[in-house]
């Protein structure tokens, strides 16, 4: 069965901190993975994918096939970058199946 | 470029009675996939639509079921109301049943008393 786990529910970090937001999978095949963010009073938002292997918003994400992980990271954190964050995980045909997300806050 | 739209924003109901939530798709997109989000929670799949027919299901009861409209505009619907269905509602559209990008409506909120 396919399971996303975001082993922190609340992480806040100052200003000018990094940024490490935590994603650990559970799949058998070769998974996509994502990371989507809601922002206050906005929809749900595709932040970024493994298979594109870009930096959005100064964010990367680097998928680790040998330790089951996604993480989110940005080298320094911003007051913008507080937002509700989820990882998501798609394995073949099958749909997105999202983590419980992480309440991500910067401390001015 | 319209985006997602989901009509009502927040519903009120009882336990028993039946709702329907409707979604417009992103201009362009033919799949609209539904999720349940509850409080504290990741959104959880509920069903897909492409091109007017089901094209997968989660875990949920026969009691929730959908459309999928000739525009790709998409209706999920649920009978029986029970209380634990109380939670946000998010329609997701996107270019093929297959794509990996999917845009998100604002959702709509509905609780069950």
């Amino acid at each position: 069965a396919q399971r996303v786990t975001q082993p922190e529910k609340l992480l806040s970090v100052f200003k000018g901190a990094p940024v490490e937001l935590k994603c650990n999978y559970s799949y058998s095949g070769s998974p996509e993975l994502f990371w989507y963010v809601q922002y206050s009073r906005q929809r749900l938002q595709l932040l970024l994918r493994h298979i594109s292997r870009e930096s959005i918003k100064g964010f990367t994400a680097d998928l680790n096939k040998g330790e089951t992980s996604f993480h989110l990271k940005k080298p320094f954190a911003q007051e913008e970058d507080s937002a509700m964050y989820y990882c998501a995980l798609k394995g073949g045909n099958t749909p997105l199946v999202f983590g419980k997300g992480t309440r991500f806050s910067v401390i001015a | 470029e319209t985006g997602v739209t989901q009509s009502p924003t927040h519903l009120i109901k009882t336990r028993g009675q039946q709702v329907t939530l409707r979604c417009s798709s992103q201009s362009g997109h033919n799949t609209v996939s539904w999720y349940q989000q509850a409080l504290g929670q990741g959104p959880q799949f509920i069903f897909q639509y492409y091109r007017e027919e089901e094209n997968g299901r989660g875990n949920f009861p026969p009691r929730f079921s959908g459309l999928q409209f000739p525009n790709y505009s998409s209706e999920l619907n649920v009978n029986a109301l029970e209380l634990d269905d109380s939670a946000l509602y998010l329609c997701a559209s996107s270019r093929g049943a297959a794509s990996e990008t999917q845009y998100f409506g604002p959702g709509t909120r509905l609780l069950v008393l």
